[in-house]
């Protein structure tokens, strides 16, 4: 199907292990994000690609990894699980160029838990 | 740097009612503004958009005016329905197509 899709879904984990969520879309959009949403502070945003191969930080990074390797897809990975990743995590995309401002999509999320 | 406040909620009212949330921004440069719902155990859709200063972003009933001068953009409906309970984000775009968010104002409307 087309569009933006993430998973998994839902995921369980505990402390110090390492996971990964995956982005994946179809429409060849060139920019990529991922956000975490938490209760009272709205979506935040981790890191971001405006290509394959560049990926730069964005307001809360730290804990996190990413890469992108192919346009479509956009994998978040945390390296050593902490209690305080416990979140629900957005991949979303865009197109066009730098200043273009388009309209970003969202995938449904990531629901994880750290234990 | 960029940052959106919005109403806190959460906002209740009866199906019918006139809604306004209020959202307004800091910004260093010129953005977009943007409405995004998020409906439950969904992710977030563009609700709507403006581009520049008086532009009007519409759809589905709800309204919002790129206010440059009062650096806001209230989102307003005049007769909100049972199916327009969601959250809704307030939210700017820079030039790196980066979004900043507000916190969300989760709305509820009874029958």
């Amino acid at each position: 199907d087309a569009g933006i899709t993430q998973s998994p879904r839902y995921k369980i984990t505990e402390t110090g292990r390492q996971v990964t969520l995956m982005c994946h879309q179809t429409w060849s959009h060139s920019y990529m994000f991922w956000y975490r949403q938490d209760l009272g502070h709205g979506l935040r945003l981790i890191y971001y690609s405006a290509a394959a191969d560049i990926t730069d930080k964005g307001e809360v990074p730290d804990g996190y990894v990413v890469s992108r390797s192919k346009t479509e897809n956009f994998p978040l990975t945390l390296e050593s699980a902490t209690r305080s990743q416990t979140s629900v995590y957005f991949c979303a995309s865009t197109d066009g160029s730098r200043g273009s401002r388009k309209t970003q999509y969202f995938g449904p999320g990531t629901r994880l838990l750290v234990l | 740097g960029d940052s959106v406040t919005q109403m806190e909620g959460p906002v209740t009212l009866s199906e019918e009612a006139f809604l306004t949330i209020n959202c307004t921004y800091t910004a260093t440069g010129y953005p977009s503004l943007f409405w995004y719902v998020q409906y439950p155990g969904e992710g977030l859709q563009l609700l709507l958009k403006a581009t520049k200063a008086d532009d009007k972003g519409s759809n589905k009933g709800f309204e919002a005016t790129y206010r440059k001068e009062t650096t806001s953009f209230h989102l307003e409906k005049g007769s909100v329905q049972v199916s327009d309970s969601a959250v809704y984000f307030c939210a700017l775009s820079d030039l790196a197509q980066k979004l900043v968010f507000g916190q969300g104002t989760r709305l509820t409307i009874n029958p």
